[in-house]
């Protein structure tokens, strides 16, 4: 079945340190991934997503991702973490064959920033 | 140019009771998802909806049934409600093909007393 594992459930940062949140993923054809981000009381925002091409793919915010087909992977990066950059993150795969497939999420990591 | 809105923000209802959530879509979208997210939970999928029909359903209890309207607005319904139904409802649109990113809305702040 297809699912998506954020190994990582809450991890903490300094301000200014570098990011990185896991994702792993378990999908039979080739993936579209995407990763939300949804602050307190708020919707999910998109920060970036993958189709094909280019593994390495930029979004908005100032976050990048690294797809890993060999590894499963989806890995969530940011050089510099902001303060405001404190929230849940959710990574997700797209499960159907036409449009308006569903996503599937992971349990999500919640990032706390320390000043 | 409007965002998936939803409506109300916010909504108590007790056990037994039945409940109707609202969501209009992104503006060109015209397929309408709903997802339901328990505290501490990533979301799940509930059911979608495409020219006035449902696509696909998760799985979830007959309880759970939707509406799209010929404007691509959506509801959300929910029938006898118990508390384990307490959640955010999140209604996603999208369109187009495969792949086409779901847009949110802020949700539905479901509680059941």
């Amino acid at each position: 079945a297809q699912s998506v594992t954020q190994p990582d459930i809450h991890i903490t940062v300094s301000e200014g340190a570098s990011l990185e949140l896991r994702c792993n993923y378990s999908y039979g054809a080739t993936p579209y991934l995407f990763w939300y981000v949804q602050s307190p009381g708020q919707g999910l925002q998109l920060l970036l997503k993958y189709f094909s091409g280019d593994t390495l793919v930029q979004g908005i915010k100032g976050f990048e991702a690294e797809f890993k087909r060999s590894q499963s992977s989806f890995n969530l990066r940011k050089p510099s973490v902001h303060w405001s950059d404190a929230a849940e993150y959710f990574c997700a795969v797209l499960h159907g064959s036409s449009n308006t497939g569903k996503l599937i999420f992971g349990q999500g990591t919640t990032l706390q920033v320390k000043p | 140019d409007a965002g998936v809105t939803q409506s109300p923000t916010h909504l108590i209802k007790t056990r037994g009771q039945q409940v109707t959530l609202r969501c209009s879509p992104k503006s060109g979208h015209d397929t309408v998802s709903w997802y339901q997210q328990a505290l501490g939970q990533g979301p799940q999928f509930i059911f979608q909806y495409y020219e006035e029909e449902e696509r696909q359903r998760g799985n979830f209890p007959d309880r759970f049934s939707g509406h799209q309207f010929p404007n691509y607005s959506s509801e959300l319904n929910v029938n006898a409600l118990l508390l384990g139904d307490s959640a955010l409802y999140l209604c996603a649109s999208s369109w187009g093909d495969r792949g086409q990113p779901q847009h949110f809305g802020d949700g539905t702040r479901l509680s059941i007393l």
